[in-house]
C-alpha cells in the first residue's frame, strides 16, 4: 500500500524568507511524487512532479522540491516567500508497481502555508 | 487550451437521492480520474477510467458509480445519498495512464442535507 505524511497542519513564514514544506511517503516499489497547491473553493493546481533522473525538480512559481531515497522525503521548497504563495499545499504519490489499473494518486491530508507579509 | 470542466459547481441534494456528477477532460486526454476531497482532508481516490474502461477503483461502495463516453467526458454517479457523501468531488485528466501528470478541474461541491 501507498501512503502520503505531511507531519505539519500549518507553516508560517515571513514573506521574502525561505519555505519547506514537509513530506514523507511510503511505497513497495519506486515512488512518482507530485506536489499540488489548492486555493479557496478552487480545484488542484500542480506545481511539479519527479518520476525519475535528477533529485531535484524546478516547477511552477518558482517552487522546487527535493528527493531522498534514503528518508523517503519529498520536501517542497522556494527560496523566497510570496505572500501569494499562501494557499494549502498537497503532496501524493503513486507506486510504480501499483498496476492492473489502480493508477490513482494517493495524498497527503494538506499543509496550509501562511506567507506574513 | 481549455482546462478540465466540471459541472455543476454547487448541488444541494437530501439523504436517499441520487446525484450525477459531470467532468469533460483536457482535449486528448483519454483518461479520467474522480477524488472525493472531505472537508479538512486531502482528496481520496474514488475510480480511474481510460479509453472507456474502468481500470482502478478505490475503496468507495458500490453506491458509486462512473462512466465515460466515447469523447472521454464521463459521470460520476451516487446512489441513496448519506450525509458523509458532502464533500468536493475532483475530476482529473491525463493524457495516458503511467506517470503523466493529473490536471484537476475546479471540483463540484456536494452538500448532502
Amino acid at each position: 500500500a501507498q501512503s502520503v505524511a505531511q507531519p505539519e497542519d500549518q507553516v508560517n513564514v515571513a514573506e521574502g524568507n525561505p519555505l519547506t514544506v514537509k513530506c514523507t511517503y511510503s511505497v513497495s516499489g519506486n515512488p512518482y511524487l507530485f506536489w499540488y497547491v489548492q486555493y479557496p473553493n478552487r480545484g488542484l493546481q500542480f506545481l511539479l512532479k519527479y518520476i525519475t533522473g535528477d533529485n531535484l525538480v524546478k516547477g511552477s512559481y518558482g517552487f522546487e522540491a527535493e528527493f531522498n531515497k534514503s528518508q523517503t522525503s519529498f520536501h517542497l521548497k522556494k527560496p523566497s516567500a510570496l505572500v501569494s504563495d499562501s494557499a494549502l499545499y498537497f503532496c501524493a504519490v503513486r507506486d510504480s508497481l501499483s498496476g492492473g489499473g489502480a493508477d490513482g494518486l494517493t495524498f497527503g491530508k494538506g499543509t496550509h502555508l501562511i506567507i506574513q507579509p | 487550451d481549455a482546462g478540465v470542466t466540471q459541472s455543476p459547481t454547487h448541488l444541494i441534494k437530501t439523504r436517499g437521492q441520487h446525484v450525477t456528477l459531470r467532468c469533460s477532460p483536457i482535449s486528448g486526454h483519454k483518461s479520467v480520474s474522480w477524488y472525493q476531497q472531505v472537508l479538512g482532508q486531502g482528496p481520496q481516490f474514488i475510480f480511474q477510467y481510460y479509453e472507456k474502461e474502468e481500470r482502478g477503483r478505490g475503496n468507495f461502495p458500490d453506491r458509486f458509480s462512473a462512466r465515460q463516453f466515447p469523447n472521454y467526458s464521463s459521470e460520476l454517479n451516487v446512489n441513496a445519498l448519506l450525509l458523509g457523501d458532502s464533500a468536493l468531488y475532483l475530476c482529473a485528466s491525463r493524457e495516458d495512464r503511467g506517470t503523466d501528470t493529473q490536471y484537476f478541474g475546479p471540483g463540484t461541491r456536494l452538500t448532502v442535507l
